[in-house]
């Protein structure tokens, strides 16, 4: 089945780590995007990908980075430069002037 | 002005009652608009694509007025199941330029 996969659903970081979360599709999109969730809150976007090795800072790019070495993927790391990391991330991807197709997300926590 | 606005809500209706709500986006050069569904704790789904023409898909029912700059969405015979956050979605001009969410509205329908 074509989809898009997150993982983990969810992930510990302590203070000043880094940690990464993975976004893979097999959809055969061109675009992939990260956004960011904060409770009863809409989705800002983080980084997007448009095609593979390259990509464009989103709204609030700081504290995170983001690679397109294939297709498939786009991971994205959270590091310690990022202060209030805890919220939902949701990655999607979609082909031109298309619906967006959404991971299931992570729900990222600070211990 | 913010590129796409909702009324937040909650609304809250009955079963079977009939209610609209409103986006209104700032770029006129947006080009695709969608409705998307987003549970609590979920990732977003898409409900339906608006078309410049308006498009009905069962109890659901969106229109795009361009000069106005707004899309509706009018949910007919309201279910219990159609509680949720709704998300007005628009792309700019380029296919794969970001989207843009609004923060949703939520609805709450009561029995």
């Amino acid at each position: 089945d074509g989809g898009i996969t997150q993982s983990p659903k969810y992930l510990f970081r302590k203070e000043g780590q880094n940690v990464t979360l993975s976004c893979e599709q097999n959809l055969n999109h061109d675009a992939m995007y990260w956004y960011r969730q904060d409770p009863g809150q809409g989705l800002r976007l983080i980084y997007y990908s448009q095609i593979v090795n390259d990509f464009q800072k989103g709204d609030i790019a700081e504290g995170y980075s983001v690679s397109r070495e294939k297709k498939e993927s786009f991971p994205l790391t959270v590091t310690s430069a990022q202060k209030n990391p805890t919220a939902f991330y949701l990655c999607a991807s979609k082909q031109e002037y298309a619906e967006a197709f959404f991971g299931q997300g992570t729900r990222l926590t600070v211990v | 002005r913010k590129e796409v606005e909702q009324d937040p809500g909650p609304f809250n209706v009955p079963e079977g009652a009939t209610v609209a709500f409103n986006c209104t986006y700032s770029n006129s050069a947006s080009q695709s608009f969608f409705w998307y569904r987003q549970d609590c704790r979920k990732e977003p789904k898409l409900l339906m694509s608006v078309y410049s023409s308006g498009n009905e898909d069962g109890r659901f029912t969106a229109q795009l007025n361009r000069a106005s700059q707004y899309i509706s969405l009018l949910i007919r015979d309201s279910k219990l199941s159609d509680s949720a956050t709704y998300l007005c979605v628009v792309t700019s001009v380029s296919g794969n330029t970001p989207l843009v969410f609004g923060k949703g509205t939520r609805l709450s329908v009561i029995a």
